[in-house]
């Protein structure tokens, strides 16, 4: 699976987007994009995924560059709630389902 | 549906004690993973089964650790012994057969293992 990096965290106004980047550049054309997020003290939740096209869900946005070299999740009016750490992780389809994560980007959504 | 239910929660007990960890995945889900996290280390995964048979168990850190699934709804992780290294938070998750690159995790709160 291809190597993620992130800013290690992020502030956002409560109310605002957050617009959380990552990059992939050596991601191969059958890795797919997924977004988890961790509150604190609990286990990772499943945000979104994507392979190349843009996609949006009830929870947040996904934007995919072109190239596919880099990506930006969009929780489109940050709450409080939001507060956690977000995963970035390529994964290739057809390859086992486990799921390596880094070290993610801590957002504080601020009051 | 209940989700992955993990016990115990927390969990104290002393270095050369035995420690079970006990994992109910998803009804349906016939893929099952366990991870552990610590503030060093991150979430490393342990091992993971597909269809209750263990298909990589190359996270397992040594010959202390040890991980059962006798069937499709229960999974156990045991340390024996156990060392303060070994204090983290587990967690197991679970996963169904969704097609390609659907991938969901769906994870369960944790158990907090802390070993004097």
């Amino acid at each position: 699976d291809a190597k993620t990096t992130q800013p290690p965290s992020m502030d956002c106004a409560e109310g605002r987007a957050a617009n959380l980047p990552c990059n992939h550049s050596t991601i191969s054309g059958n890795e797919y994009v997924y977004w988890y997020r961790q509150i604190h003290s609990q286990g990772p939740q499943y945000i979104i995924h994507g392979l190349k096209n843009n996609e949006t869900n009830e929870m947040a946005s996904l934007i995919i560059t072109e190239d596919r070299k880099s990506s930006t999740l969009i929780l489109p009016h940050a709450t409080l709630r939001d507060t956690a750490v977000y995963y970035c992780i390529a994964r290739a389809s057809g390859s086992a389902r486990q799921l390596t994560f880094g070290s993610g980007t801590q957002l504080t959504v601020l009051p | 549906d209940a989700g992955v239910i993990q016990s115990p929660r927390h969990e104290v007990t002393e270095m050369g004690q035995e420690v079970t960890l006990r994992c109910k995945p998803i009804s349906g889900h016939d893929y099952l993973f366990w991870y552990r996290q610590t503030m060093m280390r991150g979430l490393e995964l342990l091992i993971y089964f597909n269809n209750n048979v263990p298909i990589d168990d190359s996270g397992m850190p040594e010959d202390r650790f040890s991980a059962k699934m006798p069937n499709a709804s229960f999974s156990t992780l045991k340390i024996q012994p156990s060392e303060p290294r070994d204090s983290a938070v587990y967690f197991c998750a679970s996963s169904g057969v969704a097609g390609e690159g659907t991938g969901e995790l769906f994870f369960g709160e944790g158990s907090r293992l802390t070993v004097l």
